[in-house]
């Protein structure tokens, strides 16, 4: 199994709505990622779990709230969004292995997000 | 701040031409990648390209890395119509804390194959 699976595919929810992502990968991966990307731009990385550890948070707003139950298991839990965080939320996976090897990350196919 | 920029940002041929889109960045990497992304969707793995590399194939894909430029061309061969997507570079920077982990992605080339 090469996939990475995400949930729901579409979602909108209000600004004082919680709601979460949820992706899931079975490869084995010990690297799991969140990026948001808006219309006709890159995506951008949000949060990097390494091992089942939050490694890498770039300075994201406490409204998203990263979880990783298990190695195989990533959610992003959303509270009082704002209607700009409106986006495509992919998640990603990789081999995690040391910095000496190379990771291919794998990419899910992405929630997108409305928040009216 | 991004790291890659990519050139041209659209590129739109006929089928059965050659694409190139090339890729810049600034700082020393460990490997450039590329993605490519059809609309809406995921991004899917092309090629990964190690700094100390120059070349690679993958059936109608070659990637070139010039780490002396600070530069990558993707050249996609004899296009054809479902070629159409959006293409990112995306470099692995040896300046960032776990390198391997993070990638920073160009703003990406749009190319459109048209029947």
């Amino acid at each position: 199994d090469t996939e990475v699976t995400q949930t729901p595919k579409h979602l909108v929810m209000g600004m004082t709505n919680k709601k979460s992502l949820k992706c899931e990968q079975h490869m084995g991966h010990r690297a799991m990622y969140w990026y948001k990307q808006k219309a006709k731009k890159p995506p951008e990385l949000m949060f990097v779990y390494s091992y089942e550890k939050l490694s890498i948070n770039e300075s994201v707003p406490s409204r998203f709230s990263p979880e990783c139950p298990n190695s195989s298991l990533l959610n992003l839990h959303l509270h009082a969004l704002q209607p700009e965080d409106s986006a495509l939320y992919l998640c990603a996976s990789s081999q995690g292995l040391a910095r000496s090897s190379y990771n291919e990350q794998f990419f899910g196919p992405g929630t997108r997000l409305t928040v009216l | 701040s991004q790291q890659g920029e990519e050139d041209p940002q659209a590129l739109s041929i006929q089928e059965g031409e050659n694409a190139t889109m090339n890729c810049s960045y600034k700082t020393s990497i460990n490997n450039l990648q590329w993605y490519r992304q059809n609309s809406g969707r995921g991004l899917v793995h092309l090629i990964l390209i190690r700094s100390n590399e120059r070349e690679k194939h993958s059936g109608r894909l070659r990637v070139t890395l010039d780490t002396s430029k600070k530069s990558s061309s993707l050249l996609i061969t004899a296009s054809r119509a479902a070629d159409t997507a959006s293409y990112f570079c995306a470099t692995d920077p040896t300046w960032t804390q776990g390198g391997s982990e993070k990638l920073v992605f160009g703003k990406g080339t749009k190319l459109t194959v048209n029947p």
